[in-house]
């Protein structure tokens, strides 16, 4: 079945660091990708997506290619803020018995300090 | 709607007793999904509604988890006999179906619950 694989948090960051958060993926068919963010307190929203390989997905900063050839989505920001405190998780939809369905990672926590 | 919707926000229950937690999805959103996301963990599928019918039950974790949907838009999720281990955030999201499988998924704030 498809799954999907992230980086184990949490991960702690100071504020204008480089940050990525690997995402690999495994899938029957040819999945659509996503990044979830999760502010404290709030509910998941969408981040990011990429519908094909070599699309780039962006919003607020944050970036992630699709890479079919390694399997991976990989989330990067250049330089993170405090505001940027929250769990991402990556998430593909496939497919699969002619509906979709959707596979979440385990999610990865970051943790900007000032 | 303008959102996905959940009640109750919080529910505390004894174990043993039966709860049911409700989900508005946002106005014609025909799919519509439940996950559980316990305490430090990912989220947990368990289940899915293309419509009234529910194609992929397979996240549902025993019997005692049940779910329906009618007149494809509200749906309830009941828990029979609850256990301290079903203790959780549950959480309801909806999208559009199309047949690119590229839709985003609109999620509502949950519902916490804790079983004593």
């Amino acid at each position: 079945g498809d799954s999907v694989t992230q980086m184990e948090g949490p991960v702690t960051l100071s504020e204008e660091a480089f940050l990525t958060i690997n995402c690999t993926y495994t899938a029957t068919g040819y999945p659509s990708l996503f990044w979830y963010v999760q502010y404290p307190g709030e509910g998941l929203q969408l981040l990011l997506k990429a519908t094909k390989a070599d699309d780039k997905g962006s919003n607020k900063g944050f970036e992630a290619t699709y890479r079919k050839e390694t399997t991976s989505f990989h989330l990067e920001k250049g330089s993170v803020q405090v505001s940027d405190s929250a769990v991402y998780f990556c998430a593909l939809s496939d497919r699969d018995g002619g509906y979709q369905k959707v596979t979440f990672g385990t999610g990865t926590k970051l943790q900007v300090i000032p | 709607g303008a959102g996905v919707s959940q009640s109750p926000s919080n529910k505390v229950t004894e174990k043993g007793k039966d709860v049911e937690l409700r989900c508005d999805p946002i106005s014609g959103h025909t799919a519509l999904y439940w996950y559980r996301q316990s305490l430090g963990q990912g989220l947990e599928f368990l289940i899915y509604f293309q419509g009234n019918s529910a194609p992929d039950k397979s996240g549902l974790p025993s019997d005692r988890f049940s779910a329906e949907r009618t007149g494809g838009s509200v749906s309830t999720l009941t828990i029979q006999r609850t256990q301290q281990e079903d203790s959780a955030v549950y959480l309801c999201a909806s999208s559009l179906a199309t047949s690119g499988g590229q839709e985003t998924q609109y999620f509502g704030p949950g519902t916490r619950l804790l079983v004593l």
